[in-house]
């Protein structure tokens, strides 16, 4: 059974760096076929794809954010991080991460519980 | 970039309807396409991949059809559970965009 966590803080201020961590289990990351992607959510709004990293260390963010974001994994930790600099008020949300895998074309299949954000001094 | 549209943003229908949304690409994704329902406060959850295929799990009155740069997901006959929110996703070329969602509300 395949499950994914986010942890981070819940208030980050203006200009700060978002580190989110998305703990999983029941599938690796060393395994060819697979990844792990971050949406995000702002209150009432729609969802956001950030980025995605694949088995291979193959990484894709989504093009207007992509100045911002970085994402990484520890196969070994079953953990995968995502760093945004320079937060915004306008980056408040809830921050999911989710799997994919080739199997289902790379749609997200099962997702995580989300974490909120909120940007405020 | 590939942009999503939904239509109608939103709807009232009543329980037994029929309901169909309709998602739309600004150029061909092939059948790249999935679609998920959001209850509020909770995460999506997958309910189309690859355009039509029923993700395991999933009432059989929800079904996906189309190619190219347009998609519809139906519900045959909608059910209390089934008022919620529904955002198509395009995942094309190695990047990834959702619709902006179609909120189906209790007439």
């Amino acid at each position: 059974q395949i499950t994914l966590k986010e942890s981070g803080p819940t208030l980050v201020k203006p200009t700060q760096t978002l580190t989110l961590t998305c703990n999983f289990s029941g599938f690796s990351l060393s395994t060819s076929g697979v990844g792990v992607g971050w949406i995000r959510q702002p209150p009432g709004k729609a969802l956001e794809w950030l980025a995605l990293i694949y088995w291979d260390d193959d990484k894709r963010y989504s093009p207007s954010l992509k100045s911002r974001l970085t994402i990484t994994k520890d196969a070994s930790k079953n953990q995968v991080v995502l760093t945004v600099t320079d937060m915004d008020p306008v980056d408040t949300g809830t921050y999911y991460c989710a799997h994919v895998e080739m199997a289902t074309v790379w749609s997200f299949d099962i997702w995580g519980q989300g974490t909120m954000v909120t940007v405020s001094s | 970039d590939i942009q999503m549209t939904q239509s109608p943003s939103s709807l009232s229908a009543s329980v037994g309807d029929r309901v169909t949304i309709t998602c739309r690409a600004n150029q061909g994704i092939r059948e790249d396409l999935s679609w998920y329902q959001q209850k509020p406060g909770k995460a999506p959850k997958r309910l189309i991949y690859a355009a039509s295929s029923l993700q395991s799990g999933v009432p059989s009155r929800f079904s996906g059809s189309g190619s190219g740069t347009r998609f519809t997901l139906t519900i045959s006959s909608l059910q209390p559970e089934d008022f919620a929110t529904y955002y198509c996703l395009q995942h094309n070329s190695y990047l990834w965009t959702f619709g902006p969602g179609t909120k189906v509300e209790i007439k």
